[in-house]
C-alpha cells in the first residue's frame, strides 16, 4: 500500500517552461488536492478535486491547471512556470472532505 | 485575511518538558480541527484530531485542547523527545455541506533540546 505518490521529485525548468506533476493514491479516496509551500507561508491550496472529472478552484490557482481523468490520479500542470512558482508542491487525498488528508512526499520545484 | 492563526513560528523545549503549540481561528463556522506534523523532505503527516462537540482529545503523549468561546486550541506533547522536532501545522474545517477543504495555519517550528 503505497499510499500517495507524487512524481518527480524534483525539477528544474527555465521560465517559459510547461510541466505536469503526477500524484497517485491507492486509497480510493475520492478528495484530492494540491497545495503549495513557501517559507513563511504554510500549505496554501492550489486546486482539488471532489471525484474523477470535478474539479475545482483554491486559494492560489492563477497559473496552475489540473486534471483528474481517473480517480486515483490527480494532475497539476504548470503551462508557462515563472519564478514565482518556485516552492514545494504537495499532494493529499481524503475519504471525506473536510477531515484527515494524507499527503505525499512532495516535488521541489525551481524555476530560473 | 488569514482565519488560522499559529503566531509563534518557533519554540524551543528541553527533552523530557512539555511543549505546548497555540492555535487561534477566526472563522466561526469551523468544526473540525487537526494538527499535523511536518519533517523536512517529508509531507505532512496527521497527528490529531478534535471535533467542536468536544473540548480535549488525547492520544498517547499527544493531547489537544479546544476552547470555542475564544476560538483557540492547543496541542500540548509529554514529555517532549528529540524526535518531535518537527514543524506542526494546526487547521481547521468546516463539516457541513459543500465543504471539501482545510485551512491551514503556517505553522510552529518545534525544536526539543536533548
Amino acid at each position: 500500500n503505497a499510499g500517495v505518490t507524487q512524481t518527480p521529485k524534483f525539477r528544474v525548468l527555465k521560465t517559459g517552461q510547461s510541466m505536469t506533476l503526477l500524484c497517485a493514491q491507492d486509497m480510493n479516496h475520492e478528495y484530492m488536492y494540491w497545495y503549495r509551500q513557501d517559507p513563511g507561508m504554510g500549505l496554501r491550496l492550489i486546486h482539488y478535486s471532489v471525484g474523477a472529472g470535478i474539479t475545482d478552484q483554491g486559494e492560489v490557482p492563477n497559473g496552475y491547471n489540473v486534471s483528474r481523468l481517473k480517480k486515483q490520479n490527480f494532475l497539476l500542470g504548470l503551462e508557462s512556470a515563472a519564478p514565482s512558482q518556485t516552492s514545494v508542491y504537495f499532494c493529499a487525498s481524503s475519504y471525506l472532505g473536510p477531515y484527515e488528508q494524507y499527503f505525499g512526499p512532495g516535488t521541489r520545484l525551481t524555476v530560473t | 485575511d488569514q482565519q488560522v492563526k499559529q503566531n509563534s513560528p518557533s519554540l524551543s523545549v528541553q527533552e523530557g518538558r512539555i511543549s505546548i503549540l497555540n492555535c487561534d481561528y477566526t472563522n466561526s463556522m469551523f468544526d473540525y480541527f487537526l494538527w499535523y506534523k511536518k519533517y523536512p523532505a517529508e509531507g505532512p503527516t496527521f497527528l490529531i484530531s478534535i471535533s467542536s462537540i468536544k473540548d480535549k482529545n488525547e492520544d498517547g503523549r499527544f493531547t489537544v485542547f479546544l476552547n470555542k468561546s475564544a476560538k483557540h486550541l492547543s496541542l500540548h506533547i509529554v514529555p517532549s523527545q528529540p524526535g518531535d522536532s518537527a514543524v506542526y501545522f494546526c487547521a481547521a474545517s468546516y463539516s457541513g455541506a459543500g465543504s471539501y477543504q482545510l485551512t491551514f495555519g503556517k505553522g510552529t517550528k518545534l525544536s526539543v533540546i536533548p
